[in-house]
């Protein structure tokens, strides 16, 4: 089955702690996304890799770090100096000359 | 920046009505999306539709680049067309890289 796959659903994390969320994908798409969702509002993007190897900061990228070492996978670490991690996180991936973008279904991070 | 403003923010209707989301971008744009959020987070496209018309079962889409705004239609609402839509539109950065920027959403609830 073709798709996004994101991992875990949820994740809960204590203050201090960094933590790394699952982003793989098989629909062999050139670029990867990662998107912040805050409560009534719409997506930020984070980070994005347009090929593996590389990825270029987003909109809101302090306090989070991220690697593609393969094409299929593009993880992102919340680390500690993010003040407010908690949020609903979405990965995405489109082909590069495309510009539709698709979903993974989320993981919803709450910091204790 | 461009901006992105939904209306309306929030569409409560009765099963079986119809409505009307529109989108309003700042700057001109080479990319619109229309997304449904449902309920458990999932983000689906709904259409691609930087210019012109689309029709897909109940809903359709229309965008007039030259005006800075999408409609986007839903007849015969069903309670399964509750959640959150969103429009998101893509400007193209001088690395090739499309950024999407998204609207604050149109929250739906359709009763029975």
């Amino acid at each position: 089955d073709g798709g996004i796959t994101q991992s875990p659903k949820y994740l809960f994390r204590k203050e201090g702690q960094n933590v790394t969320l699952s982003c793989e994908q098989n629909l062999n798409h050139d670029a990867m996304y990662w998107y912040r969702q805050d409560p009534g509002q719409g997506l930020r993007l984070i980070y994005y890799s347009q090929i593996v190897n590389d990825f270029q900061k987003g909109d809101i990228a302090e306090g989070y770090s991220v690697s593609r070492e393969k094409k299929e996978s593009f993880p992102l670490t919340v680390t500690s100096a993010q003040k407010n991690p908690t949020a609903f996180y979405l990965c995405a991936s489109s082909m590069w000359e495309s510009d539709t973008q698709y979903f993974g279904p989320g993981t919803r991070l709450t910091v204790l | 920046g461009i901006q992105v403003e939904q209306s309306p923010p929030d569409l409560i209707l009765q099963e079986g009505a119809n409505s009307t989301l529109r989108c309003n971008f700042s700057d001109s744009v080479n990319n619109l999306q229309w997304f449904h959020q449902n309920p458990w987070g999932q983000l689906i496209n709904l259409f691609y539709i930087p210019s012109g018309t689309k029709q897909n079962g109940r809903l359709s889409a229309t965008t007039v680049a030259t005006e800075r705004y999408s409609l986007l239609y839903i007849s015969s609402s069903q309670t399964t067309d509750s959640g959150v839509y969103f429009c998101a539109v893509g400007t193209r950065m001088n690395t090739g890289f499309q950024k999407l920027v998204f609207g604050t959403g149109t929250r739906l609830l359709v009763s029975p």
